[in-house]
């Protein structure tokens, strides 16, 4: 069975660009999970989606926002990019019940210069 | 404020040693428990996980204790192989709070030496 794919892997905008990032997850889990990874930081929780719909919502600016389509793809978008976002995402699949264990994705590299 | 707290950045044992690594966590919310290994350039991957109604969960070489009364939980990697070296991260999770969403440590590198 695949596991969770992201695109793309890699990335570099500069500052006051938009970016979006896609994750597949794995073949019929239905929620998906987004994480921020920065050096010190460890992982930090930006939202999840089940169903299309936002489930939960970590404390991030609403610069960051995300959606979720039928087949349960999801993108994440960052509008205004600022250096500070500078880190690797990550995206993580379930089930969906509060049990499942969270999947992750290879994550996309983003550098804002 | 940082909930979930590995305070070992790094940790360097012999090749068929034990390897422990600690974590420790504030919120009394927290029910679930999990260890995440992360490789460079990959995701992390689920290696183990422990509810709050055990102390200890065991499998394989991965072993799991939670001491509850100290907010402190442990993994024990016995023995440890090269293979091992790699950054392993902590989770917690509220799933009483009806969110599976993970709050996550800073981690700690693990070297094997062969």
């Amino acid at each position: 069975k695949a596991g969770v794919t992201q695109t793309p892997r890699y990335l570099i905008k500069t500052r006051g660009q938009q970016v979006t990032l896609s994750c597949s997850p794995i073949s019929g889990h239905r929620s998906v999970s987004w994480y921020q990874q920065t050096p010190g930081q460890g992982l930090q929780f930006l939202f999840e989606y089940f169903s299309e719909t936002q489930r939960n919502k970590g404390n991030f600016p609403g610069r960051f926002s995300g959606r979720q389509f039928s087949n349960s793809r999801s993108e994440m978008n960052v509008s205004t990019l600022e250096l500070g976002d500078s880190a690797l995402y990550l995206c993580a699949s379930s089930w969906g019940t509060l049990t499942d264990t969270q999947y992750f994705g290879p994550g996309t590299r983003l550098t804002v210069l | 404020d940082q909930q979930v707290k590995q305070n070992s950045p790094s940790l360097s044992v012999q090749e068929g040693r034990i390897s422990i690594l600690n974590c420790d966590y504030t919120n009394s919310m927290f029910d679930y428990f999990l260890w995440y290994k992360k490789y460079p350039a990959e995701g992390p991957t689920f290696l183990i996980s422990i509810s709050s109604i055990k102390d200890k969960n065991e499998d394989g070489r991965f072993t799991v204790f939670l001491n509850k009364s100290a907010k402190h939980l442990s993994l024990h990697i016995v023995p440890s192989q090269p293979g091992d070296s790699a950054v392993y991260f902590c989770a917690a999770s509220a799933r009483g709070g009806a969110t599976n969403k993970l709050i996550f440590g800073t981690g700690t590198l693990l070297a094997v030496q062969p």
